[in-house]
């Protein structure tokens, strides 16, 4: 089965902290493509990032960072000095056979 | 902006009503997503067109079906509508059909069932 599993519901962290989102998922598939998206308090989700599985390369963009192990089967989602405009809801997901599957989200709370 | 235009931005309705719900994918996008949030269930995966037609399936209920139309926006509609289906529903579009290609979400239409 293809499963999404975002482990922390909720974070909170002070600003200029580091925070650290956690992906877990579950394939059976050799080619998939899995992304981040993160939902601000306005509702819109934003894409972020997309890796296949084929590209373990740790990706850096800015302050944001996303390492990619297959061997855990893990996702995760690294934000350097946090800001407060960096508090929304953050989905990882996974692509298979056009369809999405996202995890339920973290809520990330960045406190000023 | 994503490009992705979604009409209208709130409905409320009453249960047992139809409601059609419109999406436009950005210029030059030929696939169009269709997704359900709400809190219980998380973001759901409904259904899938590309370039006119359905390419997959996922938890969409009977009741609810979707087209793409030749000018390529598509049109969600829910009908008996109960309270449960209130919630947000996303309309997403890429480039092409396939694992790879990144899907860009519209603003949303939140649904409300009273």
């Amino acid at each position: 089965a293809q499963k999404v599993t975002q482990a922390q519901t909720e974070i909170s962290v002070v600003e200029k902290e580091d925070v650290t989102l956690d992906c877990v998922y579950e394939t059976r598939d050799t080619t998939y493509y899995l992304f981040w998206y993160k939902q601000p308090p306005s509702g819109e989700l934003v894409f972020l990032i997309r890796r296949n599985s084929f590209d373990e390369q740790n990706e850096i963009s800015g302050r944001y960072s996303w390492n990619f192990q297959k061997s855990t089967s893990s996702f995760n989602f690294t934000i350097t000095a946090s800001q407060v405009v960096d508090s929304a809801v953050y989905f990882c997901a996974l692509n298979r056979d056009d369809k999405i599957i996202f995890g339920k989200g973290t809520r990330l709370h960045i406190l000023p | 902006d994503s490009g992705v235009t979604q009409t209208p931005k709130h409905l409320i309705t009453a249960t047992g009503q139809r409601v059609t719900l419109r999406c436009s994918p950005r210029s030059g996008d030929l696939s169009v997503y269709w997704y359900q949030q709400s809190l219980d269930q998380g973001l759901q995966f409904l259904i899938h067109y590309y370039n006119g037609e359905e390419r997959a399936k996922g938890n969409i209920l009977e009741r609810f079906s979707a087209q793409q139309f030749p000018d390529l926006h598509s049109e969600l509609n829910l009908s008996s509508l109960e309270l449960g289906d209130s919630a947000l529903y996303f309309c997403a579009s890429s480039e092409g059909a396939g694992q790879g290609f990144e899907q860009y979400f519209g603003p949303g239409t939140r649904l409300t069932v009273t």
